[in-house]
């Protein structure tokens, strides 16, 4: 089941802050969250595995809450080049490696000047 | 590194054609994933491989699709017929698989852009 993401799109100024939030329904072993800017592939930013561990470089880091099944994407002090679309993907608690990530419809967040 | 190979970047074709698509994944990743994205229905994975076999194809839509890996460094997603409903970007993903339960990071290639008349 895919996850939900929130909210949908955000418009920010440089500088300004951002969190993005992913929930799922099932349990999860780890999260995954990636930035596609338009036209190009996904690229990777980083993993959270349950644990509640935090997670991050520079300005952009995420949590997740294996009780709640819910991450977080904190982005601060924003940049131009952080437009783009983020996505959360999940990968399952299934007792064994699954290897297969579900993702969300994404977060399209643009930072203008 | 060159990363993840895509051919061909863009196809358009006519419904009833037989597409295929074409994927190089990084050397040395032992997984691989075939997603399609579409603005109603967001990023899905189509089917994966792990050491050139198939694991797990509970997402290939249906019939019409097959994918192949006949070696570590080639990959192919057909669609045979195709239909406008098919209209999408597919990307090709590849992987290490040594970090035992969790996925390691998969690194995309740059997509092909599929559009079905």
């Amino acid at each position: 089941q895919q996850p939900v993401q929130s909210p949908q799109a955000v418009i920010l100024r440089e500088g300004e802050d951002a969190v993005i939030n992913c929930s799922s329904s099932k349990a999860l072993y780890s999260v995954h969250w990636y930035r596609q800017k338009h036209g190009e592939a996904p690229v990777f930013l980083m993993i959270l595995l349950k644990g509640g561990e935090q997670k991050g470089h520079e300005k952009i880091s995420a949590s997740f809450n294996e009780k709640k099944q819910q991450s977080s994407l904190y982005l601060t002090a924003s940049q131009l080049s952080y437009s783009g679309t983020y996505f959360c993907g999940t990968e399952k608690d299934s007792g064994a490696g699954s290897y297969q990530l579900t993702f969300g419809k994404g977060t399209k967040l643009s930072v203008i000047p | 590194d060159a990363g993840v190979i895509q051919s061909p970047r863009h196809e358009v074709t006519e419904m009833g054609q037989e597409v295929t698509l074409r994927c190089k994944p990084i050397s040395g990743h032992d997984y691989l994933f075939w997603y399609r994205q579409t603005m109603m229905r967001g990023l899905e994975l189509l089917i994966y491989f792990n050491n050139n076999v198939p694991i797990d194809d509970s997402g290939m839509p249906e019939d019409r699709f097959s994918a192949k890996m006949p070696n570590a460094s080639f990959s192919t997603l057909k669609i045979q017929p195709s239909e406008p409903r098919d209209s999408a970007v597919y990307f090709c993903a590849s992987s290490l698989g040594t970090s035992g339960y969790s996925t390691d990071t998969q690194y995309f290639g740059p997509g092909t852009r599929l559009t079905v008349l």
